[in-house]
């Protein structure tokens, strides 16, 4: 037990397109959520903190309306990155905890 | 703040022990892990160490901590080359739930 799924995989963009992540917890219910992004041979930066049905807690120097994050249900979250430049270009990942942390996959983003 | 830290690569010979160093700064930090990332891959739980405990084994892997010093370690026994990949010590600074602090990780390279 205790799968974390991410969709899609990998997604390349066009500068100034908004993309759209998912991170689900496959079987089993998650009150929090966690999202990462990690720079080429780089650790894992915390972006957010997602709760579900709450507003989503952000790090510092994370821009709110630039990563929209919605936690609407105890098995998804969403985080959306509006208006995506170049330097977005990176590998998201998710976690839920049960306990734990579980970790999804990761999405590679690549904008050109 | 708290700070993890851990020396970026390793290279052993197929066959040998590997063992990975981390230091952390965090003294009530409660649960202290590794984790694996393969290429292009999200992050696997290996182990986990709670701070009362000193050691803790598991199969070819064993963990130890140096509460005092503050110092992690995570050896692998007869290392393989599918033991190659990133590996990532990270600790909760209070209690579970609570996002992970990753160190920068050790690249683990084994040579046949």
């Amino acid at each position: 037990g205790a799968v974390v799924s991410q969709h899609p995989s990998w997604v390349i963009c066009k500068s100034g397109t908004s993309v759209k992540i998912e991170c689900r917890s496959l079987d089993f219910q998650a009150t929090t959520m966690f999202w990462y992004r990690q720079f080429p041979k780089q650790s894992l930066m915390l972006m957010a903190t997602s709760n579900e049905g709450s507003k989503a807690t952000y790090e510092q120097g994370v821009e709110k309306d630039k990563f929209l994050i919605n936690h609407a249900s105890l098995t998804l979250s969403t985080l959306t990155v509006t208006s995506a430049h170049p330097e977005d270009s990176s590998f998201y990942i998710c976690s839920a905890t049960k306990g734990d942390q579980y970790f999804g996959p990761g999405t590679r983003l690549l904008v050109l | 703040g708290e700070d993890v830290e851990q020396s970026l690569f390793l290279s052993v010979r197929e066959g040998d022990s590997s063992v990975i160093n981390c230091t952390y700064t965090d003294s009530s930090s409660t649960y202290l892990y590794w984790y694996k990332q393969e290429p292009g891959a999200g992050l696997q739980l290996l182990t986990y160490i709670f701070s009362n405990m000193d050691m803790k084994q598991d199969q070819r892997l064993t963990v130890l901590l140096n509460k005092k010093d503050k110092h992690l370690s995570l050896r692998i026994a007869d290392t393989q080359t599918g033991d190659s990949a990133i590996y990532f010590c990270a600790e909760i600074p209070n209690q579970a739930g609570t996002a992970l602090i990753f160190g920068k990780g050790t690249t683990l390279s084994v040579s046949s």
